[in-house]
């Protein structure tokens, strides 16, 4: 069964340090699509970053960056110089893309992220 | 930038009552979807919609569920006999293409409370 695991409830960083959010995942099928959401206090879900299971190289989108590592089924969030407004909720997610799916997201249970200044 | 939009932002409703909650999706995406979030947990699928129908649905989207693409531009998500379980945020999201590679646009949400 497809599954996203996320081990860290919560973490903490000092401000403009980097920070890694752990997320590994479980699937069979050899197409996928990984996602980053940023989740703030009021409730929206923001995309952060989007990493393909044939993807050679890992993503980056400013400071945002995904260690994936396909061998380990591990797709790790780094947040580089974190600021107060990183403070959130941060959920990994999954796409499949198999036969007759529409490509509905897998979500981890999600990590609360607090920056300190 | 174009947006997925929700309205109302939140709802109050009593248990047993009827509820639609309405989304607008980005208007040349052609995948539809609704996600549920209880207080404090993960986001959960609840129905896919391609082409005028439901094209995968989770085992919370049961009889009481219903989704609708009533005109060009809106989806909505009914539920027909409100629990005080389906207290949640509910995500309307779209897509442009149903394959895994491509982003799914989230809606602002709408915080449903049964009472």
């Amino acid at each position: 069964a497809q599954k996203i695991t996320q081990t860290q409830p919560g973490m903490f960083v000092q401000e403009k340090e980097a920070v890694t959010l752990d997320c590994t995942y479980d699937t069979s099928d050899p197409s996928y699509g990984l996602f980053w959401y940023k989740q703030p206090s009021s409730g929206e879900m923001i995309f952060l970053i989007y990493q393909g299971s044939y993807d050679q190289q890992n993503a980056t989108e400013g400071r945002y960056s995904l260690n994936f590592q396909k061998a380990r089924k591990s797709a790790n969030l780094v947040i580089s110089a974190s600021q107060l407004g990183d403070s959130a909720m941060y959920f990994c997610a999954m796409r499949l893309n198999y036969g007759g799916s529409q490509g509905n997201l897998i979500f981890g249970k999600g990590t609360k992220l607090s920056v300190k200044p | 930038e174009p947006e997925v939009t929700q309205t109302p932002s939140h709802q109050v409703t009593q248990m047993g009552q009827e509820v639609i909650l309405r989304c607008v999706p980005i208007s040349n995406h052609l995948y539809f979807y609704w996600y549920r979030q209880i207080l404090g947990q993960k986001v959960e699928f609840l129905v896919s919609f391609y082409n005028n129908e439901i094209s995968e649905k989770s085992e919370i989207f049961d009889d009481q569920f219903s989704v609708e693409r009533p005109d060009g531009s809106n989806f909505t998500l009914k539920i027909r006999s409100t629990k005080l379980e389906d207290s949640a945020m509910y995500f309307c999201a779209s897509s442009e293409v149903g394959e895994s590679t491509y982003e799914q646009y989230f809606g602002p949400g709408t915080r449903l409370t049964v009472t």
